[in-house]
């Protein structure tokens, strides 16, 4: 079955640690995007790559940094420059030619 | 910078009860406005793409409707399993296909 696979689903880490956040995709998408999520906010966007070995700063990149190796693949870094990453990431991706964006299941992290 | 709000941030109502979401907004070049469904602990699902002022979809209780400034998700005889919370979010002009939500609506329909 095609889809968006985050992982892991719940993620703790401690002060000063970098943790890395898995995001795959099984749909050929071109676009992939990090959200973070907070309660009573909407969603943020944190990094987005429409292309292999681009990408590009969303509106709260501190704190965080992304590759995207391969077309499948856009792992996010929450280092220990964030100082406030306890919340729910969101993984999403579309096709170049269609804007509908299909997220993942999520990783909620916490710092413990 | 676009902008969405959506109101109200919380509905209840009771099974059977029709009622309307509303989603404002202001963006630079409209590309879409998206509406997702968001389940407690999960990832926003798919609902519906707009693209123009006057356009319309449905599916199943819901149907979604677009102005030039705001859109409604109307929910006809709601049933207990549409309880969720329900996101806007709107595509800008720009190169990024970047989306901008709104904060949601929590809807609970009870029994």
């Amino acid at each position: 079955d095609g889809g968006i696979t985050q992982s892991p689903k719940y993620l703790f880490r401690k002060e000063g640690q970098n943790v890395t956040l898995s995001c795959e995709q099984n749909l050929n998408h071109d676009a992939m995007y990090w959200y973070r999520q907070d309660p009573g906010q909407g969603l943020r966007l944190i990094y987005y790559s429409q292309i292999v070995n681009d990408f590009q700063k969303g509106d709260i990149a501190e704190g965080y940094s992304v590759s995207r190796e391969k077309k499948e693949s856009f792992p996010l870094t929450v280092t220990s420059a964030q100082k406030n990453p306890t919340a729910f990431y969101l993984c999403a991706s579309h096709r170049r030619e269609s804007p509908e964006a299909f997220f993942g299941q999520g990783t909620r992290l916490t710092v413990v | 910078e676009d902008q969405v709000t959506q109101s109200p941030e919380a509905l209840r109502l009771q099974e059977g009860e029709s009622s309307s979401l509303n989603c404002s907004y202001t963006v630079s070049g409209l590309r879409g406005l998206f509406w997702y469904r968001q389940d407690p602990g999960k990832g926003p699902e798919f609902l519906f793409t707009l693209y123009s002022a006057g356009e319309e979809k449905e599916k199943e209780r819901l149907k979604a409707t677009l102005t030039k400034k705001e859109s409604f998700l109307h929910i006809t005889a709601p049933k207990p399993e549409d309880s969720a919370t329900y996101l806007c979010a709107v595509q800008g002009g720009g190169s990024n296909y970047k989306l901008t939500f709104g904060k949601g609506t929590l809807l609970t329909v009870n029994p």
